[in-house]
């Protein structure tokens, strides 16, 4: 089965708190492509990172950081200190070859003032 | 430079009516991708295009669906007739050959059928 979980629908925390959003993937696939896009109330799809199978390092990009273990198969995103515009819909995605594209749900974030 | 372009952001049709959703994607780009996105089933891919040739059309839903590439710089997904549930916001994606799994989104087309 290949499959994207994020078990987590909604989450709300209070601005300046670190927040992790997880995923979950399910694939037979040993070449696969996993992403993080953010959704903001506007709507557009606005990508954040790109991990390929074979490299399970973990990147950090200002308050973001991605954490990747293929053990686990999990790719968990780690907002720090965050701020109300991090507000939004967040998607982790897998892309298995031949463009098989598979999204989450969603986790949708609530940052309060 | 310029994302990719949706036309129109919002639609409003009455059922049976044919729809035309347009897309311009980012300039160099080699794939073009069509995804729909509804409560119910979350982001589904439609179709992508590759050098605007159709590549898998799978997960386009029926023959109500059509979508073309007549260039590297436009493309349409036509429905007709359209039906209630074809309401969703319609994302037009675009990606280079060398790094084609990373995929840029448009804004989106969001389509209300009545």
């Amino acid at each position: 089965a290949q499959k994207v979980t994020q078990a987590q629908t909604e989450i709300s925390v209070v601005e300046k708190e670190d927040v992790t959003l997880d995923c979950v993937y399910e694939t037979r696939d040993t070449t696969y492509y996993l992403f993080w896009y953010k959704q903001p109330p506007s709507g557009e799809l606005v990508f954040l990172i790109r991990r390929n199978s074979f490299d399970e390092q973990n990147e950090i990009s200002g308050r973001y950081s991605w954490n990747f273990q293929k053990s686990t198969s999990s790719f968990n995103f780690t907002i720090t200190a965050s701020q109300v515009v991090d507000s939004a819909v967040y998607f982790c995605a897998l892309i298995r070859r031949g463009f098989k594209t598979i999204f989450g749900a969603g986790t949708r974030l609530f940052v309060k003032a | 430079d310029a994302g990719v372009i949706q036309s129109p952001r919002h639609e409003v049709t009455e059922m049976g009516q044919e729809v035309t959703l347009r897309c311009k994607p980012i300039s160099g780009h080699d794939y073009l991708f069509w995804y729909r996105q509804t409560m119910m089933r979350g982001l589904e891919l439609l179709i992508y295009f590759n050098n605007n040739v159709p590549i898998d059309d799978s997960g386009m839903p029926e023959d109500r669906f059509s979508a073309k590439m007549p260039n590297a710089s436009f493309s349409t997904l036509k429905i007709q007739p359209s039906e209630p549930r074809d309401s969703a916001v319609y994302f037009c994606a675009s990606s280079l050959d060398r790094e084609r799994e990373t995929q840029y989104f448009g804004p989106g087309t969001r389509l209300l059928v009545l």
